[in-house]
């Protein structure tokens, strides 16, 4: 069985700090891996993806991928109240995504 | 913008109906997609498509069926409805994999 697993949380950071979200996989076959986000009541939408082993940077986020340690990340520099969401990982397997709980996050004013 | 629309935000059904739920993308999307969510379990797909007339099984597709007799829209078919169904639908299309636009969802409530 595939898996990916997030902390549930929630996870509680100060406006203005750095959230670091975190994502481990089962499937060493994923290639490719990405980052949603999903507000209460809303849907999910697309944030960020990664390819390789390293760091990717698209504004105030990073995604940070280490394929030999099966794990991804996603940092939120100078967190915002509006960043509060549940933020999903999901690896791309054999021909689908495959999805991670969320991880809730709160940032404090 | 990518615009998918799904025909009902919320309904209500009783068990044994037969429940229809409509899904149409506007950017010619070859992929399209149905999940189900519920809480702490994350997303489950229950069937996708990758072309007109085409359906393949996801992880979940045991209760439910699918059409896709048009390029744009992708019906989910619950034939008999019951409880455990109860969830948020959600219909997705993508140009390339993995980039997955999410229509509204539809919260299915089966009495």
């Amino acid at each position: 069985q595939k898996e990916v697993e997030q902390n549930s949380g929630p996870l509680s950071v100060p406006e203005g700090a750095i959230a670091s979200l975190n994502c481990t996989y089962s499937d060493r076959g994923s290639q490719s891996f990405f980052w949603y986000r999903q507000y209460s009541g809303k849907s999910p939408e697309l944030i960020m993806f990664i390819y390789s082993n390293g760091d990717k940077e698209d504004g105030r986020f990073t995604a940070q991928l280490n394929k030999a340690s099966q794990y991804v990340s996603l940092l939120i520099r100078d967190s915002q109240p509006s960043d509060s969401a549940t933020y999903l990982c999901a690896p791309f397997g054999s021909y689908q995504l495959i999805w991670g709980a969320g991880t809730k996050l709160i940032i404090k004013p | 913008d990518v615009k998918v629309t799904q025909s009902s935000r919320y309904l209500v059904k009783r068990t044994g109906e037969k429940v229809f739920l409509e899904c149409v993308q506007d950017m010619d999307h070859e992929n399209m997609f149905w999940y189900r969510q519920d809480p702490g379990l994350g997303l489950r797909l229950i069937y996708f498509s990758y072309d007109v007339k085409m359906k393949e099984k996801g992880d979940i597709p045991e209760g439910y069926s699918v059409s896709r007799e048009k390029k744009e829209r992708f019906s989910l078919i619950l034939e008999s409805a019951s409880t455990n169904q109860t969830s948020m639908y959600l219909c997705a299309s993508s140009l390339k994999f993995g980039e997955l636009f999410f229509g509204e969802g539809s919260r299915l409530t089966v009495l």
